[in-house]
């Protein structure tokens, strides 16, 4: 158990469909990411949030869209996606600052169709 | 391009050899984390390195960070099949606003055969 909790652990959508991934932190942290890991290609940064501000866009489809209501909690919305978006999509937090070692939740399998 | 490149991608040996995992790239980095990843799970941190030079140990794994903190290498000794996994190194880049923001290489999936 990492502290970090991400649902649902699998999804399976349509390339029509929306849906929403959720991420939660229980460690008292300020920064969340939302990284992507594909089976061909390194672990991609997608965004990092600090203080719930996005401080970093890493020129994703804006067929993502991340939420970052508070520390504590962020979602990434999809919609229209397409199947080379099937991936695992990992949530991490950390306590903010430079060299700091991430959480990582489990992650969300997701399966476009 | 921020691209850190790790080799070898795929490593299988006999329980009770050496190994090493390299992690290069031209840039310079903060500091530069290793992490662990199981099936099923997210990665998990094995050790930081921030200093040029730096060697750390963990038991039976050795990590050192380049002198000019471009690259990276993890040596195991007498390797065990419970190292068998994903090893990722990953390069930290301090991000305007606060935070970080990581950079992983491929990975290197190691098998340890008993």
């Amino acid at each position: 158990e990492t502290g970090v909790t991400q649902t649902p652990r699998h999804l399976v959508m349509g390339m029509t469909n929306k849906k929403s991934l959720k991420c939660e932190q229980h460690l008292g942290h300020n920064a969340m990411y939302w990284y992507k890991q594909s089976a061909k290609k390194p672990l991609e940064l997608m965004f990092v949030y600090n203080f719930k501000e996005q401080t970093e866009n890493n020129s994703v489809p804006s067929r993502f869209s991340p939420e970052c209501p508070n520390s504590s909690h962020l979602f990434l919305h999809l919609h229209t996606l397409q199947p080379e978006d099937s991936a695992l999509y990992l949530c991490a937090s950390s306590r903010g600052r430079y060299n700091e070692k991430l959480f990582f939740g489990s992650g969300t399998q997701l399966s476009v169709l | 391009t921020q691209l850190l490149e790790q080799s070898p991608q795929f490593l299988s040996i006999q329980e009770g050899e050496n190994l090493t995992v390299y992690c290069n790239s031209s840039s310079v980095f903060s500091s530069l984390q290793w992490y662990r990843q199981e099936p099923g799970e997210g990665p998990v941190l094995l050790v930081t390195v921030v200093t040029g030079g730096e060697v750390k140990k963990l038991k039976r794994l050795t990590f050192q960070f380049g002198d000019a903190r471009k690259d990276s290498s993890l040596h195991i000794t007498a390797a065990q099949t419970g190292d068998t996994g994903l090893y990722l190194c990953a390069g930290a880049f301090p991000v305007v606003g606060g935070a970080q923001k990581l950079v992983f290489g491929q990975g290197t999936r190691l098998t340890i055969n008993p």
